[in-house]
């Protein structure tokens, strides 16, 4: 039962470099996240995808694009990367945008830094 | 300024001694407040939530309070193990958000 995978572990990018992380869920959610957890904050919301098909911007957004491939995958783009995104980047799924009160399940993080 | 404020930052206690972590919030409308523990190197992973009629929750070891007038909840761990070393993240929801505090980070030591 793997739950929510993401793909690389770790990563180091140089400054203007581009990368795609990539995550994939297996328990048949429709909602789907990418956060950023830095030191002494709070995980902040990038964007998310309440179904298949549909993407929203979070908190933080700039700098980040996100493809919903299908229901199992959501992808997060850095198209030219910058120190600031150096961070933990987590997806997370829940089942269903409507009943907040399911909880969410993580991956266990893309650690990426951007030197 | 967050939303949600946890305290301590982080805190040391030894095997066996319980402990109590705090969080304040200012979320509103209220939905509910979940806890999270996250484990060095891996993903938040829920211990309990509470939405606006409960007071209290508990799962094995940790027990969870909240005050919704006051908006504030308590995470209270009994007979600490080396295992729950790690950090304790409270999430509250709104109408349409989650808004993360920045945990505790719990070292327990034998």
């Amino acid at each position: 039962n793997a739950g929510v995978t993401q793909t690389p572990k770790f990563q180091v990018l140089k400054t203007g470099q581009s990368m795609t992380l990539q995550c994939a869920q297996d328990m048949n959610h429709n909602s789907m996240y990418w956060y950023r957890q830095d030191p002494g904050m709070g995980l902040r919301l990038i964007y998310y995808s309440a179904s298949e098909g549909t993407t929203d911007k979070g908190e933080v957004p700039n700098g980040y694009n996100v493809s919903r491939l299908n229901k199992r995958e959501f992808s997060l783009r850095l198209e030219s990367a910058a120190p600031s995104q150096t961070s933990v980047y987590f997806c997370a799924s829940r089942e269903g945008p409507g009943d907040r009160n399911q909880p969410q399940h993580f991956g266990d993080g893309t650690r990426l830094s951007i030197l | 300024k967050n939303q949600v404020e946890q305290s301590p930052q982080s805190l040391i206690i030894l095997e066996g001694k319980n402990c109590t972590l705090q969080c304040n919030y200012t979320v509103s409308p209220f939905s509910n407040l979940r806890w999270y523990k996250q484990d060095t190197g891996r993903g938040p992973v829920s211990l309990t939530i509470m939405t606006f009629s409960e007071n209290t929750k508990s799962n094995g070891r940790y027990t969870a309070t909240l005050d919704a007038d006051t908006k504030q909840s308590s995470l209270h761990i009994t007979a600490s193990q080396l295992s729950d070393s790690a950090s304790y993240i409270c999430v509250v929801s709104g109408n349409n958000d989650m808004r993360f505090g920045a945990g505790t980070r719990l070292t327990v030591k034998p």
